[in-house]
């Protein structure tokens, strides 16, 4: 089974707070995404990545920036958090030649 | 620019009776397309995807039907359980690298007993 883990189910941030968000897979995956999910829009692409080091904008990239040191693990920073970014952020990992994403528990932050 | 798109935002369905949700795309270079469940406080789980050689996949309860020339996908829950109350999303891929994929906004289903 894919095991998708995020460091942390619930945060709370302050405004101006750099945030950093943790996802980790175990199966290996070459692609990683980050997504922010709010009511009424879906789930959105912050940033993907297809490669250790590499990364690549997504939909929705302003007001963040990623980090991919190791293979399994792929982190958002939020570098000055705002309120806007209050949201539930969802990573997901796939292999590299399947669509299929597993998706982590999602990390519900809320920036005061 | 929605390239993909879920026009309504629930459905309420009697338990026993099947459930149908839609789902629209622009991008005529997706070919690829995924349904996934989303629970409140969990991650969408993957739950039935369908390629565009085809145009019906089977799974169980679940059935998705592709109408490729219609640009238009459906999810079919037939007999729907109280269990499957929850977010459903579409999700299409084609056209890039690295199995992006686009999402629409989802249907909340409540399923009552």
């Amino acid at each position: 089974d894919v095991k998708v883990t995020q460091s942390s189910r619930y945060l709370v941030k302050r405004t101006g707070e750099k945030v950093f968000l943790e996802c980790v897979q175990d199966m290996d995956h070459e692609n990683m995404f980050w997504y922010r999910q709010d009511p009424g829009l879906g789930l959105r692409l912050i940033y993907f990545s297809y490669d250790v080091k590499m990364k690549e904008k997504g939909d929705i990239p302003e007001g963040y920036s990623v980090s991919r040191e190791k293979k399994e693990r792929f982190s958002l920073i939020l570098e000055s958090a705002s309120t806007n970014q209050t949201s539930m952020y969802l990573c997901a990992s796939s292999h590299e030649i399947t669509d299929t994403q597993y998706f982590g528990p999602g990390t519900r932050l809320t920036v005061l | 620019d929605q390239q993909v798109k879920q026009n309504s935002p629930s459905l309420s369905v009697q338990e026993g009776r099947i459930s149908i949700l839609n789902c629209d795309y622009t991008n005529s270079m997706f070919d690829y397309f995924l349904w996934y469940k989303k629970y409140p406080a969990e991650g969408p789980t993957f739950l039935i995807s369908i390629s565009s050689i085809k145009d019906k996949n089977e799974d169980g309860r679940f059935t998705v039907f592709l109408n490729k020339s219609a640009k238009h996908l459906s999810l079919h829950i037939v007999p729907s359980q109280p269990g499957d109350s929850a977010v459903y999303f579409c999700a299409a891929a084609g056209g890039t690298s690295y199995g992006k994929l686009t999402f629409g906004q989802g249907t909340i289903l409540t399923v009552h007993p």
